[in-house]
């Protein structure tokens, strides 16, 4: 069964960047059936789905936080990482990485294991 | 970017109780929904993919419907550890938004 497992400092100074990792085990992060996601949760904005990462290095972001993002993968040691720039109070959230699977013969693609999260709170 | 609206924002309930939980969609999103349940400090747990696929393990006291943009969640008899809240999410295209979550408390 495939866990995940973020880690990453729980506190960044604001205009820093935010650095995470997500380790994969059970699985691997080579396989060509899933994508490699993060989503961040705030109750101001509640569920926020940051971007994904295929294990050839391909992405996607969100458009919202595109500017000041690079996700990159290591299939050496079966982990992905995020890192988001120029990060304010706003950016404070748990932060989850997370798989996405698509059903058989069709390649739409839902979030079916989520790591437990890690808080980040961007302060001074 | 296809945005999500769940009603109500909070349910109360009781233990054997039949309750919905409504996810309208900006615009078509075929039947790529899925539905998920996060309880307190946890990760959210994915029920239902494909607006009406149960996932293993899931009681088969939940259950989906709907298509295009109008979707529902049932829990056919509450039980105690179905006190939590409830987000659906469309990924019919990127980026994928959830909605903004329905809290379902003990009455």
């Amino acid at each position: 069964q495939v866990q995940l497992q973020e880690s990453g400092p729980g506190l960044v100074k604001p205009s820093e960047t935010l650095s995470l990792t997500c380790a994969v085990s059970g699985g691997s992060i080579s396989s060509g059936d899933y994508y490699w996601s993060w989503i961040r949760q705030s109750p101001g904005t509640g569920l926020e789905w940051i971007g994904y990462i295929y294990y050839s290095g391909n992405t996607y972001y969100n458009p919202s936080l595109e500017s000041r993002l690079i996700m990159s993968v290591d299939t050496s040691k079966n982990q992905f990482s995020l890192s988001l720039r120029s990060v304010t109070a706003a950016d404070t959230a748990v932060y989850y990485c997370a798989r996405e699977s698509h059903h058989a013969g069709h390649y739409y693609y839902y979030i079916d294991v989520w790591g437990k999260g890690t808080t980040v709170t961007v302060s001074s | 970017d296809i945005q999500m609206t769940q009603s109500p924002f909070t349910l109360s309930a009781s233990v054997g109780d039949r309750v919905t939980i409504t996810c309208r969609a900006s615009e078509s999103i075929n039947n790529w929904l899925a539905w998920y349940q996060q309880k307190p400090g946890k990760a959210p747990k994915v029920l239902i993919s494909k607006a009406s696929s149960l996932e293993r393990g899931v009681p088969s006291r939940f259950s989906g419907s709907g298509s295009g943009t109008e979707f529902t969640l049932t829990i056919s008899s509450l039980q105690p550890d179905d006190f939590a809240t409830y987000y659906c999410q469309q990924y019919n295209s990127y980026p994928v938004h959830f909605g903004q979550g329905t809290k379902l408390e003990i009455k």
